[in-house]
C-alpha cells in the first residue's frame, strides 16, 4: 500500500532557529500534499495545501512566511518553522494524494513530526 | 464554517465489550465523512467512509452510518479487540472528495484484557 515517509519523528530546536521537516511518498507520486499541525488533545488543523510546482495555499490565519512549504517534486514536501518560538512546539503531520498507482485518490498521512523549541 | 465533534477520551473497554464512539458534525452542504485510526507510533490510516446520507462504512468490523437528520456518523464495533486500541478521529470534507478534511480532536480508545 501507499506509504508516506515523515522525517524527522522528533526535533529539539532553540527559539530563533529554523527547523526543516520532509515528506516523502515512497511507493507512489503525490501531486498533492497537505499540512496539518496538531496541539495536545486538540484536533488536526490543516495549516496549508502544497501542489507539486506550484506555491502552497495556506489556510487563513497561517503565516505562510512562518511556515515555508516547499513542493519541489512529485515525491517530497518540506515543511520549514523559521524563527521558531516555544509556541510553535507541535505535532506537524503531512500527507499525500496521488493520482495513480498505490496512492491513487485516497489521503495517506505520516506519522508525524513533533517539535519541541526551547 | 466547518466542525467535528467527537466524545472525548479515553475510552476504556474490556476485551469483547461493544463499542460506540460519538461523532457529529456542522458543515454547509453535503459532506463525506470519515473516520481515521492512528495506532502508537504510526500515521492516521483511513477505516471507513461514507459518502452521502444513509450509506454505511465498513471495515475490520467498524461500521459507522451517516445520518443527515442527526448530523452524525457513530463509529461502532460489536466485539472490540486489545489491538483495536488507538486514536480516532472523525473528519469530514464538505466537498465530497478526500482534500483539507476537518477533524475532530480525536478519541483514545484503551482495550484491556
Amino acid at each position: 500500500g501507499a506509504v508516506v515517509s515523515q522525517h524527522p519523528s522528533r526535533v529539539i530546536c532553540k527559539s530563533g532557529t529554523s527547523v526543516k521537516i520532509e515528506c516523502r511518498s515512497l511507493d507512489f507520486q503525490a501531486t498533492t500534499m497537505f499540512w496539518y499541525r496538531q496541539f495536545p488533545k486538540q484536533s488536526l488543523m490543516l495549516m496549508a495545501t502544497s501542489n507539486e510546482g506550484s506555491k502552497a495555499t495556506y489556510e487563513q490565519g497561517v503565516e505562510k512566511d512562518k511556515f515555508l512549504i516547499n513542493h519541489a517534486s512529485l515525491t517530497l514536501s518540506t515543511l520549514t518553522v523559521t524563527s521558531a518560538h516555544p509556541e510553535d512546539s507541535s505535532f506537524y503531520i503531512c500527507s499525500a494524494r496521488g493520482v495513480a498507482g498505490a496512492g491513487a485518490n485516497v489521503l495517506t498521512f505520516g506519522a508525524g513530526s513533533r517539535l519541541t523549541v526551547l | 464554517g466547518n466542525s467535528v465533534t467527537q466524545m472525548e477520551g479515553p475510552v476504556t473497554l474490556s476485551e469483547e465489550a461493544f463499542l460506540t464512539i460519538n461523532c457529529t458534525y456542522t458543515a454547509t452542504g453535503y459532506p463525506s465523512l470519515f473516520w481515521y485510526v492512528q495506532y502508537p507510533g504510526e500515521g492516521l490510516q483511513l477505516l471507513l467512509k461514507a459518502t452521502k446520507a444513509d450509506d454505511k462504512g465498513s471495515n475490520k468490523g467498524f461500521e459507522a452510518t451517516y445520518r443527515k437528520e442527526t448530523t452524525s456518523f457513530h463509529l461502532e464495533k460489536g466485539s472490540v479487540q486489545v489491538s483495536d486500541s488507538a486514536v480516532y478521529f472523525c473528519a469530514l470534507n464538505p466537498g465530497g472528495g478526500a482534500d483539507g478534511l476537518t477533524f475532530g480532536k480525536g478519541t483514545h480508545l484503551i482495550i484491556q484484557p
